[in-house]
């Protein structure tokens, strides 16, 4: 079945990079997103990679997907603690619709 | 920007009781979506909608049920509440193109209605 799993929990110290990994299911799967989620709200989509791409930078960002291992990361370069969240990751099921399978969610702890 | 709201950020409720959660969004997006958020579970989608008066249930139905009359407008029904539908519930939407132009499908989200039910 369809299933998206990351590690639970990630700590760094503040300048140190974060990487945040995600393995899916769906080889088809045309876009996979990572989003943040802070304390209390909703969740904030901070960037996708569409799947005939092996990298994607965004400022601090970088997003690198292995296709033929089914692998997703998120690199944050200079972690601060604003940075201190849950990310999700994500990945599209298309068939006669479409929706996200999200992942449980990885909560990143910025030590000072 | 993308605006979706939620009618209520806590809601404590009784067991037995009908509990309706409102979402509404301002993009003029075909799709709207509730998920439910739980601890180590990450987000399951409870049902979607991609027009008015269109629903299609998602992982988790079982105990809910949704409206859709107007296109900004999805609402989430709690036919009889319990205990095990305490849980975060965060509502989202998309359109078919990205903010680019281009099409990608990301939804974009409310701030949550975090839901007891005692």
């Amino acid at each position: 079945g369809e299933d998206v799993e990351q590690s639970l929990f990630l700590s760094v110290r503040e300048g140190d990079s974060s990487v945040i990994n995600c393995t899916y299911t769906d080889s088809s799967s045309t876009y996979l997103y990572w989003y943040k989620q802070e304390p209390g709200a909703g969740l904030q989509l901070l960037t996708y990679i569409f799947s005939n791409m092996d990298m994607k930078q965004d400022q601090r960002l970088t997003v690198l997907l292995n296709k033929k291992d089914k692998h997703l990361s998120l690199r944050i370069a200079d972690t601060q603690t604003g940075d201190s969240a849950i990310y999700f990751c994500a990945e599209i099921i298309m068939d006669s619709s479409y929706k996200l399978i999200f992942g449980s969610g990885t909560r990143l702890l910025v030590r000072p | 920007d993308v605006k979706v709201t939620q009618s209520s950020r806590y809601l404590v409720k009784r067991t037995g009781e009908k509990v309706f959660l409102e979402c509404v969004q301002d993009m003029d997006h075909e799709n709207m979506f509730w998920y439910r958020q739980d601890p180590g579970l990450g987000l399951r989608l409870i049902y979607f909608s991609y027009d008015v008066k269109m629903k299609e249930k998602g992982d988790i139905p079982e105990g809910y049920s949704v409206s859709r009359e107007k296109k900004e407008r999805f609402s989430l029904i709690l036919e009889s509440a319990s205990t095990n539908q305490t849980s975060m519930y965060l509502c989202a939407s998309s359109s078919l193109y990205g903010t680019s132009g281009g099409s990608s499908y990301e939804q974009y989200f409310g701030p949550g209605t975090r839901l007891t039910v005692t």
